[in-house]
């Protein structure tokens, strides 16, 4: 059974560019959360989608958009990229397991800004 | 509303002595808990979950957590740490039923000294 899969898995920007990240879930599950970890800050919660519909929303700038297709694939966008932004985006699928909310994450997506 | 406190931001021990890395977390609802190991520029991988079931629970690698109520911790431990044990590993809280937000720790990061 394929893993979630987040692509590309490195890149480099520039300041002021945008950048487009993917996520593909394991089959069947139709959850599909994101999130950005820094040294600094550690592991920060982005949005999560389910069924197409965002159900909540970490506390990121309008610059951090995403959204969801049918087939439960998920990208996010960052506009306008600041130096900061530069951290490793990490993309999880779940499935309620035993009443449980189980997340399986990508190897994620290392964005460099310059 | 709920909340985790990993009491350690890093833990050092020597190869083949015990490890335990340390837990608390509040909840409103019966939660459910997970701890996840990250490895050097890789995404979480899950090591073991409580799903209101035995209260000790085994995961992988030899890891296992106690879930223990009046305490409200959930410290996950291993008899004899290995060298490919060093990482960083994350205490995760869940809320049963209805929409599950999920809710990470800082991390502990464990060094193993050979």
């Amino acid at each position: 059974k394929a893993g979630v899969t987040q692509t590309p898995r490195y890149l480099i920007k520039t300041r002021g560019q945008q950048v487009t990240l993917s996520c593909s879930p394991i089959s069947g599950h139709r959850s599909v959360s994101w999130y950005q970890q820094t040294p600094g800050q550690g592991l920060q919660f982005l949005f999560e989608y389910f069924s197409e519909t965002q159900r909540n929303k970490g506390n990121f700038p309008g610059r951090f958009s995403g959204r969801q297709f049918s087939n439960s694939r998920s990208e996010m966008n960052v506009s306008t990229l600041e130096l900061g932004d530069s951290a490793l985006y990490l993309c999880a699928s779940s499935l309620v397991v035993s009443g449980a909310n189980v997340l399986t994450f990508g190897a994620g997506s290392r964005l460099t800004v310059l | 509303a709920q909340s985790v406190t990993q009491l350690d931001s890093h833990v050092s021990v020597s190869e083949g002595t015990p490890v335990l890395l340390r837990c608390n977390y509040s909840s409103s609802y019966s939660p459910s808990l997970f701890w996840y190991v990250q490895h050097p520029n890789k995404g979480l991988q899950l090591l073991l979950k409580y799903t209101s079931a035995a209260t000790l629970v085994k995961g992988i690698n030899g890891f296992e957590a106690e879930f223990k109520k009046s305490e409200t911790s959930f410290h996950l431990t291993k008899p004899s740490a290995h060298m490919s044990d060093a990482a960083e590993y994350f205490c995760v809280v869940s809320a049963a039923g209805g929409y599950q937000k999920v809710t990470f720790g800082t991390g502990t990061k464990l060094q193993v000294i050979p």
